[in-house]
């Protein structure tokens, strides 16, 4: 098992472009959680998702960020209008029904010019 | 809302000492409570959750609820235990992790 998967690691974009996450989830997880960290803050979360349907979003914000995570495929965070307050490491987690442990994965660095 | 507070940025000891992270949270419920490991260049990893009651790699935490704390110790630190630890809760029936702002552990020889 190849653990979770997170691509691109690095990204760069200039304001206003969109950025795409994307995050493969071990085998046999049906659970996806995607955070964000800050430079020199903790993870914050941001989005809860099973397949198909997003369980908890109460930690992204209002505009210009969505998450998805289809029946087929990895789960896509995506940014849309990127600014230089976007710059973070986003980092997606999996875990399967019932289990508490999350598994994460090496995070994608997102960097706005 | 719930918080979790490690009151220390940055934690510098020497090998053999005793290593004590402290994690304070604030939540009116019953917390689950994790501690998180990143070794250089390595991904984050749970280390130990309180319900489980285990010793990872000679680590320790208790859950006191009377001071809302679960601060992870060793008796003997050792250099590979030089990493980033982040204390993290989970509120009761909720899946989210909520982090602190993690500890950078040095472990001197």
């Amino acid at each position: 098992n190849a653990g979770v998967m997170q691509n691109p690691r690095h990204l760069v974009r200039r304001r206003g472009q969109e950025a795409r996450l994307r995050c493969s989830p071990m085998k046999g997880h049906s659970h996806v959680y995607w955070y964000r960290q800050l430079p020199e803050e903790g993870l914050k979360f941001m989005v809860y998702l099973q397949k198909e349907n997003i369980i908890d979003e109460s930690g992204m914000p209002k505009e210009r960020f969505s998450a998805e995570f289809p029946k087929e495929g990895p789960s896509i965070l995506r940014i849309q209008q990127v600014v230089r307050g976007d710059s973070a490491a986003y980092f997606c987690a999996s875990s399967p029904v019932f289990v508490y442990e999350q598994f994460f994965g090496p995070g994608t660095r997102l960097t706005v010019l | 809302a719930q918080r979790v507070t490690q009151p220390e940025k940055l934690l510098s000891v020497f090998k053999g000492a005793p290593v004590e992270l402290k994690c304070n949270y604030s939540y009116s419920g019953s917390p689950e409570l994790f501690w998180y490991v990143q070794y250089s260049r390595q991904r984050l990893q749970l280390l130990l959750r309180h319900i489980s009651r285990e010793s990872i790699k000679g680590f320790t935490a208790d859950l006191n609820k009377g001071e809302t704390s679960f601060h992870l110790k060793k008796p003997f630190a050792q250099e590979e235990d030089s990493a980033m630890y982040y204390c993290a809760l989970s509120a009761q029936g909720a899946q989210k992790l909520v982090f602190g702002q993690g500890t950078r552990l040095t472990i001197n020889p």
